[in-house]
């Protein structure tokens, strides 16, 4: 089965701070990935797929990039509706999501 | 609009068996695949479970093969899953989501319900 591991598990950040997770797979998923943000209490919501292309409605400060088995989400300018925790999943055979990473408030 | 409403949960003594229900609207049922991903207390995001559009393709966690059954029916545009044997480990909020697909294969998950809580515990 296919692994994915983000790092780093949490970080804390700042109002207009520039963020970026990291999502690694183990073995190439080619552009299989997707990245879902959520809040405490909710859903899931999806933000990113096909590693790089914006979900309609998600504010164009977040971006994905990568391919293979090194993919990046990065927030442009944190927001304080943005602290949240972020998943990806591979979209590749298994639907693996990784464990996780907690944005919270520095 | 599209709208996923989970049912069923509850609390079930070890060894149990629940089923739950996922009403669909706003969007035509039987074009997409659909899915169950669930959330153990403070852990991340498991798929469970999928079934395509037509229903004749499935995939299942190994946690779930040979103990869940996931189904679908096109005239009440309603998911179910069947779940046997639970075991605590089965604790979690179980998610109704629906695939930006027809197909399982590469599974993406546009749409989401509410949750329901499924506790096992004597």
């Amino acid at each position: 089965d296919i692994q994915m591991t983000q790092s780093p598990s949490s970080l804390s950040a700042s109002v207009g701070d520039r963020v970026t997770i990291t999502c690694r797979a183990s073995q190439n998923i080619y552009s299989h990935l997707n990245w879902y943000q959520q809040k405490p209490g909710k859903a899931p919501k999806l933000l990113i797929y096909a590693a790089s292309v914006l979900e309609s409605g998600v504010p164009s400060r977040f971006s994905g990039s990568g391919s293979g088995t090194d993919f990046t989400l990065t927030i442009s300018s944190l927001q304080p509706e943005d602290f949240a925790t972020y998943y990806c999943q591979s979209s590749y055979s298994s639907g693996t999501f990784g464990q996780g990473t907690k944005v919270d408030i520095k | 609009e599209v709208q996923l409403l989970e049912s069923g949960g509850g609390l079930v003594q070890p060894g149990g068996s629940l089923r739950l229900s996922c009403a669909a609207s706003g969007f035509t049922f039987s074009s997409f695949a659909m899915g169950w991903v669930r959330q153990a207390p403070g852990k991340g995001l498991e798929w469970v479970s999928g079934i395509s559009g037509s229903g004749d393709s499935t995939y299942y966690a190994d946690s779930a093969k040979g103990r869940f059954a996931i189904s679908r029916d096109k005239s009440k545009s309603t998911l179910y899953l069947e779940m046997k044997s639970l075991r605590a480990e089965d604790t979690a909020i179980y998610y109704c989501a629906k695939d930006s697909h027809y197909g399982i294969s590469n599974p993406r998950f546009d749409y989401w319900g509410q949750g329901t809580l499924v506790s096992v515990s004597s």
